[in-house]
């Protein structure tokens, strides 16, 4: 199983809604990404994490707040978003911090923030 | 700093033929690694192939091939009997193997097939 999935698939929230992304991996990868991809954009890195603990934060806003309960999940839990938020997040694993040849990717949920 | 330039931002090409999509890179790292992928309009980048810098052949993988020439800088993808289902943007990208996991993208071209 080479699956990365991601709920939701979209979302619309409000500026003053928290909401929450999912992504799981069943394929024992021990590091998680986070990528924040506006439209014709390329994807741009937000969050690592290795072994559960997280590796590199690209200065991303606080509104923005990531969460590695278990090797196997990874939330996005957002709050207070402005418009420009919108975009798909994407997100990825790799059997390690290495191993991003073998980074998977996951479907993606689309954020519209209104 | 890494940089990663994809020129052609669309591409239209017939069925069957052959399409090759330009990527040239700038790094000062004596070892990298780079990457093409393929992004369909439902969002998951698919990972087609990888050349290593000190990889002696260009890499293939299945109808994708690698044009590698290292002094150049330039690691252009070719899609040989490009098929509809080929229709996609298309992302180079770079990481440097100094145990740093970040890739670095390009702007991406978009890929149309025409029947």
């Amino acid at each position: 199983d080479t699956e990365v999935t991601q709920t939701p698939k979209h979302l619309v929230m409000g500026m003053t809604n928290k909401k929450s992304l999912k992504c799981e991996q069943h394929m024992g990868h021990r590091a998680m990404y986070w990528y924040k991809q506006k439209a014709k954009k390329p994807p741009e890195l937000m969050f690592v994490y290795s072994y559960e603990k997280l590796s590199i934060n690209e200065s991303v806003p606080s509104r923005f707040s990531p969460e590695c309960p278990n090797s196997s999940l990874l939330n996005l839990h957002l709050h207070a978003l402005q418009p420009e938020d919108s975009a798909l997040y994407l997100c990825a694993s790799s059997p390690d911090r290495e191993r991003v040849r073998e980074q998977y990717f996951g479907p993606g949920t689309r954020l519209t923030v209104t | 700093a890494q940089k990663i330039t994809q020129t052609q931002p669309g591409m239209f090409v017939q069925e069957k033929e052959a399409v090759t999509l330009d990527c040239t890179y700038d790094t000062s790292d004596p070892s990298y690694g780079l990457f093409w992928y393929k992004q369909p309009s439902s969002g998951e980048m698919i990972f087609l192939i990888y050349q290593g810098s000190y990889d002696q052949q260009n890499a293939t993988e299945g109808r994708y091939s690698l044009n590698f020439q290292k002094a150049r800088k330039s690691a252009n993808l070719v899609i040989s009997a490009s098929q509809l289902g080929d229709s996609a943007m298309y992302f180079c990208a770079m990481r440097d193997d100094f145990g740093n996991e970040k890739l670095t993208f390009g702007t991406g071209t978009r890929l149309t097939i025409i029947p």
